[in-house]
């Protein structure tokens, strides 16, 4: 069974763009979460959706937004990046809702410039 | 509110040493579930182990153990006879927030180095 795929890996953007990250959840799983990494935060719960819902957000400003598609993958949007943006984002798969086992992608690496 | 303390930052350990890497959480949800990630260089977590509020028992897989006690809410993890490839960072998590879903509350890491 194929894990979570993430595209692109990389990504390098100049601040003041906007950006869409992917995310392809493991074959059957409804539950698709993303998480911000920095040196300085570290691991932050940006935002959960389940069967094309959203059912759960961190604290972070609305210029970070999402959405799932019918298949379940979902993409990741952040509009006016500033360069506090540049970060890895990860994705995580789960089958279900409430505390199923997650399972992560490789991340996508974005730079802002 | 939930929140993972992850107090050891860096420990460097020579090869075939054991090395217990400490976890304290904080939550006031009666249930809730416990993780142990691997991040190794490559950036992709490793799921490791995973353990709900309600079975305390300690277990061991492999060369690897935890330690789960409610009392102290500690959640510690242990690696037997450390290899090389242990090296990554390994993160302590919390989730099953009342209402939070999948949300998982991550603690800073710890940069575990094994050394031939």
């Amino acid at each position: 069974k194929a894990g979570v795929t993430q595209t692109p890996r990389y990504l390098i953007k100049t601040r003041g763009q906007q950006v869409t990250l992917s995310c392809s959840p493991i074959s059957g799983h409804r539950s698709v979460s993303w998480y911000q990494q920095t040196p300085g935060q570290g691991l932050q719960f940006l935002f959960e959706y389940f069967s094309e819902t959203q059912r759960n957000k961190g604290n972070f400003p609305g210029r970070f937004s999402g959405r799932q598609f019918s298949n379940s993958r979902s993409e990741m949007n952040v509009s006016t990046l500033e360069l506090g943006d540049s970060a890895l984002y990860l994705c995580a798969s789960s089958l279900g809702a409430g505390q199923a086992f997650q399972y992560f992608g490789p991340g996508t690496r974005l730079t802002v410039t | 509110a939930q929140k993972v303390t992850q107090a050891q930052t860096e420990i460097s350990v020579v090869e075939k040493e054991d090395v217990t890497l400490d976890c304290v959480y904080e939550t006031r949800d009666t249930t809730y579930y416990l993780f142990w990630y691997k991040q190794p260089p490559s950036g992709e977590l490793v799921f490791l182990i995973r353990r709900n509020s309600f079975d305390e028992q300690n277990e061991i897989s492999g060369r690897y153990s935890w330690n789960f006690q409610k009392s102290t809410s500690s959640f510690n993890f242990t690696i037997t006879a450390s290899q090389v490839v242990d090296s990554a960072v390994y993160f302590c998590a919390l989730g099953g927030a009342t209402g939070g879903g999948n949300k998982l509350t991550f603690g800073t890491g710890t940069q575990l180095k094994v050394e031939l």
